[in-house]
């Protein structure tokens, strides 16, 4: 069973930092590409980053572009968001997905339970 | 960037009804688009992939339907467990996007 367990979110100042984690289990890591996806209160999906299976290919929306950077350890089933420079407007559940290819592109398969990041003074 | 605009953002409807939420893009995307589930305080679910396949696991009451710019997720028969918000997304090329949502609410 795919299991996807975020943790590392919490609450803290605008222009601060903090680093999101997700661990996985269930299928072969290395495999698959993994993304975060954000849920601001009472809003709509938001994609914010993708990390290719072997962490060479990243891929950003523009809201987080430059303040945000998607990495992942193979060797530890493990997926990170380092978020930097943050603001308000980052508040929000952050989701860690996993992709299934389907005719060379990858849709959320999988989703975890997602960790909430409050940024407010 | 690839708009969804999906349609309508809620409708009430009753256990029963044949629901149908739509989905169109801004450019034309193949078959590339996905379709989520989700109740209150919990993930989204995937449901439909590639636009009409059924994830594994979900009621044949749901299908998709479209190619190119215009997508629909219909619903056969409205049960209760199926009340919360539905989303499409592309996943054409980046960045993703999704739609609005759509929050089927009980009549």
């Amino acid at each position: 069973e795919v299991q996807l367990l975020e943790s590392g979110g919490g609450l803290l100042q605008p222009g601060g930092s903090l680093r999101l984690s997700c661990r996985a289990s269930g299928f072969t890591f290395s495999d698959y590409a993994m993304s975060w996806v954000r849920q601001a209160p009472g809003k709509g999906l938001e994609w914010a980053s993708t990390i290719g299976n072997s962490g060479v290919d990243t891929y950003y929306a523009d809201s987080v572009k430059g303040r945000f950077t998607i990495s992942r350890d193979n060797s530890k089933n493990t997926l990170f968001l380092q978020m930097n420079s943050l603001r308000a407007e980052d508040t929000a559940l952050y989701y860690c997905a996993r992709s299934t290819l389907v005719s060379g592109r990858g849709y959320f398969h999988h989703w975890g339970q997602g960790t909430l990041v409050s940024v407010s003074s | 960037d690839i708009q969804m605009t999906q349609s309508p953002s809620s409708l009430s409807a009753s256990v029963g009804d044949r629901v149908t939420i739509t989905c169109r893009a801004s450019q034309g995307i193949s078959n590339y688009v996905a379709w989520f589930q989700q109740k209150p305080g919990k993930a989204p679910k995937s449901l439909i992939y590639a636009a009409s396949s059924l994830q594994s696991g979900v009621p044949t009451k749901f299908s998709g339907s479209g190619s190119g710019t215009d997508f629909t997720l219909t619903i056969s028969s409205l049960q209760p467990e199926d009340f919360a918000t539905y989303y499409c997304q592309q996943y054409e090329s980046y960045p993703l996007t999704f739609g609005g949502g759509t929050k089927v609410e009980i009549k």
